[in-house]
């Protein structure tokens, strides 16, 4: 079984400032883990994701997240926000065999010029 | 390449009618997903495919669910009759990995509302 928790289901930044969005998993075997990026109706557009390898991930636009066993989290930042940024953001579980992606509940965000 | 495909991009229907939605996958994407988003939530899983093989229907409601991808391409889900709770955005995602390590490619979706 796997499962996906993301704290705080809106987070409010500034323009410029750290953007950290949090998430941590469970899993019975050694996790791939994603970030999905939603902007309003439209679909989810892959941020980044860890398989093997590397803990510290770096994504498209500027965002990067780093896997952390020891404390099964998998938390997504970017240095300076921007009000493109602005977006929902979805963290996801899966395992290497037959995967199926396992969602957070969301994490919306809101850029403040 | 061009993207994972979905039509209609919104249906109204009244509740026990029926709908169907169509979805078409990244050419060469062997692995096919249906997944099913809630206002506020994040996208569950409803059915996996494997070229036209069934992987995982398991939370699938196939009482009134169905869904098929008879030549291993095009895939449509269909429900039969509709509920009130069924309202959500209905994703199709595609990956060329069979293990989806690559990450999945999703359609834009279709907007279900059920009055």
């Amino acid at each position: 079984a796997q499962s996906v928790t993301q704290l705080g289901s809106h987070v409010s930044v500034s323009e410029g400032a750290l953007v950290l969005l949090r998430c941590n998993y469970s899993s019975s075997v050694p996790p791939y883990l994603f970030w999905y990026v939603q902007y309003p109706n439209q679909g989810l557009q892959l941020l980044l994701k860890y398989t093997t390898g590397a803990t510290l991930v770096k994504g498209i636009n500027g965002f990067e997240a780093e896997f952390k066993k020891s404390e099964t989290s998998f938390h997504l930042t970017k240095p300076s926000a921007h009000m493109s940024d602005a977006a929902e953001y979805f963290c996801a579980v899966g395992q290497a065999a037959g995967n199926k992606l396992t969602f957070g509940g969301g994490t919306r965000v809101l850029v403040k010029p | 390449e061009a993207g994972v495909a979905q039509s209609p991009r919104y249906k109204i229907i009244e509740k026990r009618q029926s709908v169907a939605f169509w979805c078409n996958p990244i050419s060469g994407h062997a692995t096919l997903y249906w997944y099913q988003q809630i206002l506020g939530q994040g996208p569950k899983l409803l059915i996996q495919f494997q070229n036209n093989g069934v992987v995982d229907d398991s939370q699938l409601p196939k009482d009134r669910f169905s869904a098929e991808r008879l030549k291993g391409v095009d895939s449509t889900l269909k429900i039969q009759p509709a509920k009130l709770e069924d309202s959500a955005v209905y994703l199709c995602a595609s990956s060329l990995d069979v293990t989806g390590g690559d990450g999945y490619t999703f359609g834009s979706g279709t907007r279900l509302t059920v009055v």
